[in-house]
């Protein structure tokens, strides 16, 4: 059964360093997302993203992140110079149609 | 703006024993209600999409239903790999999905 998969696992780095998460969305699908997952927090939406551009991002989505389907197969997210709360799970998600979301593993992300 | 109130934040049940969860939303023109599962340290995994008031879906144990202001997710009989935490998400447009804090179900054998 096709999965979105993500890379790395777990990030490490330090304050103010630029980080690149990457995902392979499921191959047919149209449409990707990018959430965060802070540690006992609810999952909130970061981005998403269609034919080849974003088409809706929310207010966490500031000008420190960026995102990027560098070719067929990759949707990667950006983070400029990372700040302490920037430290959560980020997960990819891709859907077909824009409905029913298919997510990753996630990627723990950890800012000291 | 939108908001989904997911009640209660955590549910102990013994194997067998059959229960339902609860999703409070607001959202002006629903797109779609969906229903995740999500294991400790793992994406959230997809489990139903809810449309219309009055429609419902099925899948194992489990039968989701909606009305214009909330969505039962039912748990029947429940076997102790059911624990998990349940999420509730509500889409308004394409590609903004709002989601609860969540219900954690912890099924006792």
């Amino acid at each position: 059964e096709p999965e979105v998969t993500q890379t790395p696992s777990h990030q490490v780095t330090q304050m103010g360093q630029e980080v690149i998460l990457r995902c392979v969305p499921i191959s047919n699908h149209l449409y990707f997302y990018w959430y965060r997952q802070i540690l006992g927090q609810k999952v909130e939406f970061l981005v998403s993203f269609y034919n080849n551009e974003i088409s809706e991002k929310s207010e966490i989505f500031d000008d420190q992140f960026s995102v990027e389907r560098p070719d067929g197969s990759n949707f990667t997210l950006k983070i400029r110079s990372t700040k302490l709360e920037d430290s959560a799970m980020y997960f990819c998600a891709s859907s077909v149609q824009g409905n029913e979301q298919y997510f990753g593993p996630g990627t723990r992300l950890t800012v000291t | 703006e939108d908001q989904v109130t997911q009640s209660p934040e955590a549910l102990r049940l013994q194997e067998g024993e059959s229960s339902s969860l609860n999703c409070s939303y607001t959202v002006s023109g629903l797109r779609g209600l969906f229903w995740y599962r999500q294991d400790p340290g793992k994406g959230p995994e997809f489990l139903f999409t809810l449309y219309s008031a009055g429609e419902e879906k099925e899948k194992e144990r489990l039968k989701a239903t909606l009305t214009k202001k909330e969505s039962f997710l039912h748990i029947t009989a429940p076997k102790p790999e059911d624990s998990a935490t349940y999420l509730c998400a509500v889409q308004a447009r394409a590609g903004k999905s709002t989601f609860g804090d969540g219900t954690t179900l912890t099924v006792k054998p």
